[in-house]
């Protein structure tokens, strides 16, 4: 019955390998997004997803790219990882693309590149 | 430039003593504002949010937040603190686009 789960919880690689980490949300939602929570516990937006389309890039290196294959899945896949990436990835998701409604969050993959 | 500004790093409370977490925003347009709690190795939890109306709201938890439009704040409150309260707290205000902006959270400690 989880809400918003993401795979895998843990994530440990070495610098150089491509990894993805999944996201899926059974809430019917229709925007899903990605952050990125540093070791300061700094929560940053990396990109958002409504009906499997891009809405929000930021900054963010494009070794990192999303992919929405329908609006209850959104996937992240990072080429080249460095030390810096490592952090917590939060998927989360939202009944609509308006700020007035709250975002629900998976549980978070820790990625360690070591 | 919208922000929200979390001014307080860490909060310390004694258990069963009243609690606040402040948060004061700026964005463009009416202002949308949300507390998120988070517990150790856990995702973010919503607690309550202010979208329009009494400007006092109730959230999950016991927790209640002002909205102030003259001070652009939104500060967190709770009448007795819990030692289960202890945990990240997080304020995040949208305004007239569709991006929310998160403030950099507070460790709020609550000792028995």
């Amino acid at each position: 019955d989880t809400a918003v789960s993401q795979t895998p919880k843990y994530l440990v690689t070495q610098m150089g390998n491509d990894k993805s980490i999944k996201c899926e949300q059974n809430l019917g939602h229709d925007t899903m997004y990605w952050y990125k929570q540093d070791s300061k516990k700094f929560l940053k937006i990396m990109f958002s997803y409504n009906n499997k389309e891009l809405i929000i890039n930021e900054t963010v290196p494009n070794r990192f790219s999303p992919k929405s294959p329908d609006k209850a899945h959104l996937n992240l896949h990072i080429n080249s990882l460095e030390l810096g990436d490592s952090a917590v990835y939060f998927c989360a998701s939202s009944q609509l693309l308006s700020v007035r409604h709250e975002q629900f969050f998976g549980p978070g993959t820790r990625l360690t590149v070591l | 430039a919208q922000s929200v500004a979390q001014p307080e790093d860490q909060v310390n409370v004694a258990e069963g003593n009243p609690l606040t977490v402040k948060c004061t925003y700026s964005v463009s347009g009416n202002p949308y504002l949300f507390w998120y709690v988070q517990y150790p190795n856990r995702g973010l939890q919503f607690l309550l949010k202010y979208i329009t109306g009494d400007n006092l709201v109730k959230g999950s938890y016991g927790f209640e937040a002002e909205f102030n439009k003259s001070q652009t704040s939104f500060h967190l409150k709770k009448p007795s603190a819990l030692v289960s309260d202890s945990a990240l707290y997080f304020c995040a205000a949208g305004g007239s686009n569709y991006q929310l902006i998160w403030g950099a959270g507070t460790k709020l400690i609550i000792k028995p």
